[in-house]
């Protein structure tokens, strides 16, 4: 079981560039989530799915932000354009069932200057 | 109004004590699932315990238990045996039925644990 993987780890960009963060969820998982971490408003939900649909996408903060899953292995969360305030870790998490804890990547660093 | 509410933004314990970490939570909903996790400064979250709210014994993994009190809404984490490997940020979850499962924290509370 090799867990969520996330890319980048790390991703530097200026403001007004695009930037796409990538998840590969746990296998067999049917839920997947995006949470955005900062000082100031912790963890925070963004988007949902389940079994690749979105459920739940309130907390995306503004249509700079889009996110898909277009198939049971992957998904992308994406911001065009980027700001500095977009600044924060952002962790992909999945879990197999509605009832079960969630697994989570080792999260994106996104730093824009 | 806050869903999953944890009060006590840092809290000491000397190594080798015992220590609470305070959580309620806000539903209505018969079917739900409160969860705690671990986040050491290097960055990773780390499921800890897991309490149904139809189970009626607490649950325990190792050195944490979950001390439940349905009426009162409450999920406090108990750590026993502190370690200095315990200080990290904790957080408190919950998951609702009749919200589809989608996973709300709290703010988290930071535990330092003292040698």
């Amino acid at each position: 079981d090799a867990g969520v993987i996330q890319s980048p780890r790390h991703e530097v960009t200026e403001m007004g560039q695009e930037v796409t963060l990538r998840c590969k969820p746990i296998s067999g998982h049917d839920y997947l989530f995006w949470y955005r971490q900062t000082m100031m408003r912790g963890l925070e939900l963004l988007i949902y799915f389940n079994n690749n649909v979105p459920i739940d996408d309130s907390g995306m903060p503004e249509d700079r932000f889009s996110a898909k899953m277009p198939n049971a292995s992957f998904s992308t969360l994406k911001i065009q354009p980027s700001e500095p305030r977009d600044s924060a870790v952002y962790f992909c998490a999945s879990s197999p069932r509605g009832d079960s804890p969630l697994h989570f990547g080792n999260g994106t660093r996104l730093t824009v200057t | 109004a806050q869903k999953i509410t944890q009060t006590q933004p840092g809290m000491f314990v000397q190594e080798k004590e015992a220590v609470t970490l305070d959580c309620t939570y806000d539903t209505s909903d018969q079917s739900y699932g409160l969860f705690w996790y671990k986040q050491p400064s290097s960055g990773e979250m780390i499921f800890l315990i897991y309490q149904g709210s139809y189970d009626e014994q607490n649950a325990t993994e190792g050195r944490y238990s979950l001390n439940f009190q349905k009426a009162r809404k409450s999920a406090n984490l108990v750590i026993s045996a502190s370690q200095l490997g315990d200080s990290a940020m904790y957080f408190c979850a919950m998951r609702e039925r009749d919200s589809s499962y989608k996973l709300i924290f709290g703010s988290g509370t930071r535990l330092l644990v003292r040698p």
